[in-house]
């Protein structure tokens, strides 16, 4: 059982290159989100989603998009990359909402380097 | 969201018990307590999760006080790879289910 898993683990990119996070989950989870952590600071939601062809805006979503065709796979595009955006990168995923006791698991992250 | 408050760093010798406090004094009656660490920059991982009553799973054990003002994770036999930073959440009631990672507290197993 492989979980939640992320590709690429590592990425560089050119400022206004555009790329795409990889996120995968075997679990036959309903939620999936995308979270960023910058260095020292906790997680902050990017995007997610509740379920296959629903999504919606977090905290911090501009110059992130995001689609869930399937259940399994919940990819984060990254539109024309930014200095600001590098950061570490976790994907997560979950059967039920968290505040109904449904625990969120998470990948192990894309760490991203925008020169 | 009820708002956690953790002490910043803990040692704890290899083979004991590390106990980690945890206090959520204006925890709502349907809020969990979630428990997730964070290894060397890893993806957080779960760890346990209880409502009202103790837990225990094969990684830790849960204690909630009765008035569910406070919880304590327990690890019964700390090793070197317990070392990490341990986050004390309770659950959120937003439709993200965005959880709120505060700045947790560091655990350091010594040999």
């Amino acid at each position: 059982n492989a979980g939640v898993t992320q590709t690429p683990k590592f990425q560089v990119l050119k400022t206004g290159q555009s790329m795409t996070l990889q996120c995968a989950q075997d679990m036959n989870h309903e939620y999936m989100s995308w979270y960023r952590q910058d260095p020292g600071m906790g997680l902050r939601l990017i995007h997610y989603s509740v379920g296959a062809g629903i999504t919606d805006q977090g905290e911090v979503p501009n110059g992130y998009n995001v689609s869930r065709s399937t259940t399994e796979d919940f990819p984060l595009r990254l539109l024309s990359a930014a200095p600001s955006q590098t950061s570490v990168y976790f994907c997560a995923s979950s059967y039920g909402r968290a505040g109904a006791g449904s625990p969120l698991h998470f990948g192990n992250g894309t760490r991203l380097t925008v020169t | 969201d009820a708002k956690t408050t953790q002490p910043t760093s803990m040692d704890c010798a290899e083979g004991r018990a590390a106990n980690l406090p945890c206090n959520h004094s204006t925890i709502s009656g349907n809020e969990y307590v979630y428990w997730y660490r964070q290894i060397h920059s890893q993806g957080p991982q779960y760890i346990i999760h209880g409502l009202k009553n103790n837990e225990t799973n094969e990684m830790a054990s849960l204690i909630i006080t009765e008035d569910r003002k406070s919880s304590t994770l327990i690890l019964p036999h700390a090793t070197l790879r317990d070392t990490a930073v341990y986050y004390c959440i309770v659950s959120p009631n937003n439709a993200g289910n965005m959880l709120t990672f505060g700045g947790g507290t560091r655990l350091m197993v010594k040999p």
